[in-house]
């Protein structure tokens, strides 16, 4: 059973950088039939898709926030990881990393981890 | 970047109503599209992959279709467990994003 677990700062100041990891056990990141994503949600809001990371190297990024958001993978830790810089209070949300199902035909993300709060605020 | 409407933003229902929730994408997408339900305080949970195929497990009150223009989830016969907020998800081309979201509430 593949299990997701975010962590990271709960407070991050206004134009600071915003930092979390993702733990992933009962499956390897590395694994070519999935990538990982991130996504958040403010509170009382829907779902922002913030990026995917395919084949430990390969990102996507939410072009809304391109210029802010670096995704890396860590494999001999098998975590990943998420950089957003430059907060703002408009970045406070529920972010959840998952696992994305990229073969043909069977895409959708089919494990989330619980999801970890960060707010920004001084 | 494709702009995903999804209606209504919520609706009431009872227990056995059918439901019917639609999200139409800015462009084409193909079969590109998911489901999930999400409930208070916990992550989103798949229902549908590809437009219309059932997630094992996902009880079979819950099915997905595809016209020219939209996608529809529809739940045949709500069920009390069934109250929570649905997203689409449509990940054409390694751009992802999601639908505002339909909150299913008890009439």
């Amino acid at each position: 059973q593949v299990q997701l677990q975010e962590s990271g700062p709960g407070l991050v100041k206004p134009s600071e950088t915003l930092s979390l990891t993702c733990s992933v056990s009962g499956g390897s990141i590395s694994s070519s039939s999935y990538s990982w994503g991130w996504i958040r949600q403010p509170p009382g809001k829907g779902l922002e898709w913030l990026g995917n990371i395919y084949d430990v190297g390969r990102t996507y990024y939410n072009p809304s926030l391109k210029s802010r958001l670096t995704i890396s993978a860590d494999t001999s830790k098998n975590q990943l990881s998420l950089k957003l810089r430059s907060v703002t209070a408009a970045d406070t949300a529920l972010y959840y990393c998952a696992r994305y199902s990229a073969v043909v035909g069977v895409k959708f993300f089919d494990y989330w981890g619980p999801g970890t709060l960060v707010t920004v605020s001084s | 970047a494709i702009q995903m409407t999804q209606s209504p933003s919520s609706l009431s229902a009872s227990v056995g109503d059918r439901v019917t929730i639609t999200c139409r994408p800015s462009q084409g997408i193909g079969d590109d599209l998911s489901w999930y339900q999400q409930k208070p305080g916990k992550a989103p949970h798949l229902l549908i992959y590809a437009a219309s195929s059932l997630r094992s497990g996902v009880p079979s009150r819950f099915s997905g279709s595809a016209s020219d223009t939209d996608f529809t989830l529809t739940i045949s016969s709500l069920q009390p467990e069934d109250f929570a907020t649905y997203y689409c998800l449509q990940d054409y081309n390694y751009l992802w994003t999601f639908g505002q979201g339909t909150t299913v509430e008890i009439k």
